[in-house]
């Protein structure tokens, strides 16, 4: 049961630097996200996904990119890093929420710790 | 757009006790999905109970319970026999049950920190 992976589990890139963080699910989840959460703060979403080639903004989408060609894959491109882009990415994923029993849940993976220096 | 509040920054606890956290959210939504994850020092997310508002019973999951109070948008969250384990921050979180994939993000509190004294 893998579940939600992310990768790298640790990165440090320079500034200006293009980084992808990778994010792959084995639930065949309709539904995936990104979020950020930097020290101290709860978790902001950046992108989201309903299903494949379908995705749309979050809250703090400014300098990532997302793309979901397959239902199981959700990479987030940082195009040009920068210092405040520092963070702790989460992926995460939940099924149709037409299933009242489990579907409503979002899982999240074990995080990617960015440090842009 | 909802909001979840999260009214404790930290709570202390005793090895074997209890403690309760408070949480309070805003919506004009009827239907809803409510939760509790926690976040240890790794920051793994883990969710820990789930509560479906057309439910009026309140969830448990072994030591935890909730106290769903519908009326008054409160949501909190009760540890019993506290273990040192337990002690991580606690988030709140409030999902709609909307089609849109931009009503069904979680929306979160500001989290609780929990320290569990031995």
């Amino acid at each position: 049961d893998a579940g939600i992976t992310q990768s790298p589990r640790y990165k440090i890139t320079e500034t200006g630097r293009q980084v992808t963080l990778m994010c792959h699910q084995t639930w065949s989840h309709s539904y995936m996200f990104w979020y950020r959460q930097d020290l101290g703060h709860g978790l902001r979403l950046i992108y989201y996904s309903a299903a494949a080639d379908i995705t749309d903004k979050g809250e703090v989408p400014d300098g990532y990119v997302v793309s979901r060609s397959k239902t199981e894959n959700f990479p987030l491109t940082l195009e040009s890093a920068t210092r405040s882009q520092t963070s702790v990415y989460f992926c995460a994923s939940s099924g149709s929420l037409y299933r009242r029993s489990s579907g409503n849940t979002i899982y999240f993976g074990e995080g990617s710790w960015l440090t842009v220096v | 757009a909802q909001t979840v509040t999260q009214s404790q920054p930290e709570m202390s606890v005793q090895e074997a006790e209890t403690v309760t956290l408070s949480c309070t959210y805003d919506t004009s939504e009827s239907d809803y999905y409510l939760f509790w994850y926690k976040q240890p020092p790794s920051r793994q997310m883990i969710l820990v109970i789930r509560q479906e508002a057309y439910k009026q019973q309140n969830a448990t999951e072994n030591r935890f319970s909730v106290n769903f109070q519908k009326a008054a948008k409160s949501f909190s969250l009760k540890i019993s026999d506290s273990q040192l384990g337990d002690a991580a921050m606690y988030f709140c979180a409030y999902r709609s049950p909307m089609i849109k994939a931009a009503g069904n993000k979680l929306t979160f509190g500001g989290g609780t920190r929990v320290l569990v004294k031995p």
